[in-house]
């Protein structure tokens, strides 16, 4: 079936920049999505790209999409203690129209 | 954006009994909403498809006869955990998407986290 992948955690400095990646198996992916869950709350919507575009850019947030190798990553400028999230990248499978989530990345700012 | 709302945000309960989830869109329509489980520290499962006026369909290792969703019109889905037991405990997410457009955007619910007792 399909999957998607992602690395568990992810340290940064404040102020500096993070990438978090993710690959997924499913070609015919219409959607893929960047959701931020805080503790003990839902999810975020951050951001989402049409799988016929290869980036998007929106404030701090720039989405990078690799549909050839099936690769889709959020770099976060600037990264702030607020940012300190679990962050999950999902992709809306095309056959199925259903979301299929990663297990998240747990993105930790220090000073 | 659009709104999802989920009612209740927590419930407690004893085991044995059944538990309702709303999930309503507030300001679209949505002929499809999803609900997914999360595990502590895991990522969501998708756990069925509410189609409005028919029946869910349910993913693979879902009880549909333990978790009963009902979709009864373009702005709500009921989730009933029925006889709930402890390992039922969880965070529940439902997601919408507008009937209308094509911007694919799929909004999410809080989320309501069930305790079991």
């Amino acid at each position: 079936g399909e999957d998607v992948e992602q690395s568990l955690f992810l340290s940064v400095r404040e102020g500096d920049s993070s990438v978090i990646n993710c690959t997924y198996t499913d070609s015919s992916s219409t959607y893929l999505y960047w959701y931020k869950q805080e503790p003990g709350a839902g999810l975020q919507l951050l951001t989402y790209i049409f799988s016929n575009m290869d980036m998007k850019q929106d404030q701090r947030l720039t989405v990078l999409l690799n549909k050839k190798d099936k690769h889709l990553s959020l770099r976060i400028a600037d990264t702030q203690t607020g940012d300190s999230a679990i962050y999950f990248c999902a992709v809306l499978s095309g056959g199925y129209n259903k979301l299929i989530f990663g297990a998240g990345t747990r993105l930790a700012v220090h000073p | 954006g659009a709104v999802v709302s989920q009612h209740p945000s927590r419930v407690i309960c004893k085991s044995g009994t059944s538990v309702k989830i709303e999930c309503r869109s507030l300001d679209f329509q949505a002929t499809t909403m999803f609900w997914y489980r999360q595990f502590p520290k895991k990522s969501l499962m998708l756990m069925a498809t509410s189609n409005e006026g028919s029946k869910a369909t349910y993913e693979q290792g879902v009880e549909k006869d333990k978790f009963l969703i009902n979709h009864a019109s373009l702005t709500l889905s009921t989730l009933t955990v029925t006889s709930a037991h402890p390992e039922d405990s969880s965070f529940y997410i439902c997601s919408a998407s507008p009937t209308s457009g094509s911007s694919g955007e799929l909004f999410f619910g809080e989320g309501s986290r069930l305790t079991v007792l």
